[in-house]
């Protein structure tokens, strides 16, 4: 059974860092794109970022590039998302998603994680 | 950018046909896929590529595509069919590959 467990959410103020995590099991973590999605408090889901099998290739929404870092440990079985530079504009429950291919350039998600939630607030 | 727009909100009574749909420019070239989210939960995949269901997915769930739309359609509706709905697909350029419709509430009279 595919299983994706996010953690490292919580409260942090503007202009902090977070780093989440996603621990995934239940399928060859290697060989699959996964991505970061999330959901602001009342509207609808936004996609952050994707990486692909071996983590060579990143992509990354307009609103967050420069700011968040996507990354993957394919030995732990675990996705990363570094975020620098928050605003309250990224207060959001994310949600880890399991790609169908490898590449990360353009995929669905089959699977999710239950999601954690970053709140950006003095 | 590039936008996907569906109806805020579809309603129906038990029973009836709901069609939710969700415009696109680029959507006679790239194909569509829909997520179901209930209150408090994650997203879940419906329907993928346009028409094809993932397994656990009652068949009265169905999707299609024509031009520049895509519908998800929900037949016999259920009370526990209430939920928002996603589309999702990429642009035509490559630049905009994940993109997410900005969501439809079905409600269940």
């Amino acid at each position: 059974e595919v299983q994706l467990l996010e953690s490292g959410g919580g409260l942090v103020q503007p202009g902090g860092s977070l780093r989440l995590s996603c621990a995934a099991s239940g399928f060859s973590f290697r060989t699959f794109a996964l991505s970061w999605v999330r959901q602001a408090p009342g509207k609808g889901l936004e996609w952050v970022s994707a990486i692909n099998y071996n983590g060579q290739s990143r992509y990354y929404s307009d609103s967050v590039k420069g700011r968040f870092t996507v990354s993957r440990d394919n030995l732990k079985d675990t996705l990363y998302l570094q975020m620098n530079s928050l605003t309250a504009e990224d207060t959001a429950v994310y949600y880890c998603a399991k790609g169908n291919q490898a590449s990360g350039a353009e995929d669905y998600f089959a699977y999710w994680g239950q999601g954690t939630l970053v709140t950006v607030s003095s | 950018s590039y936008e996907l727009t569906q109806p805020p909100s579809v309603s129906v009574s038990p029973g009836q046909t709901a069609r939710i749909t969700c415009s696109g420019d680029a959507l006679p070239k790239q194909y569509s896929y829909w997520y179901q989210q209930k209150a408090g939960q994650a997203p879940v995949l419906v329907i993928y590529k346009d028409s094809e269901r993932p397994s656990g997915i009652p068949e009265r769930i169905s999707g299609s595509s024509s031009g520049t739309t895509a519908t998800l359609t929900i037949s016999g509706v259920q009370a526990e069919d209430e939920a928002d709905y996603y589309c999702q697909s990429a642009d035509s350029t490559g630049k905009y590959n994940y993109v997410f419709g900005n969501g439809t509430q079905l409600i269940v009279l």
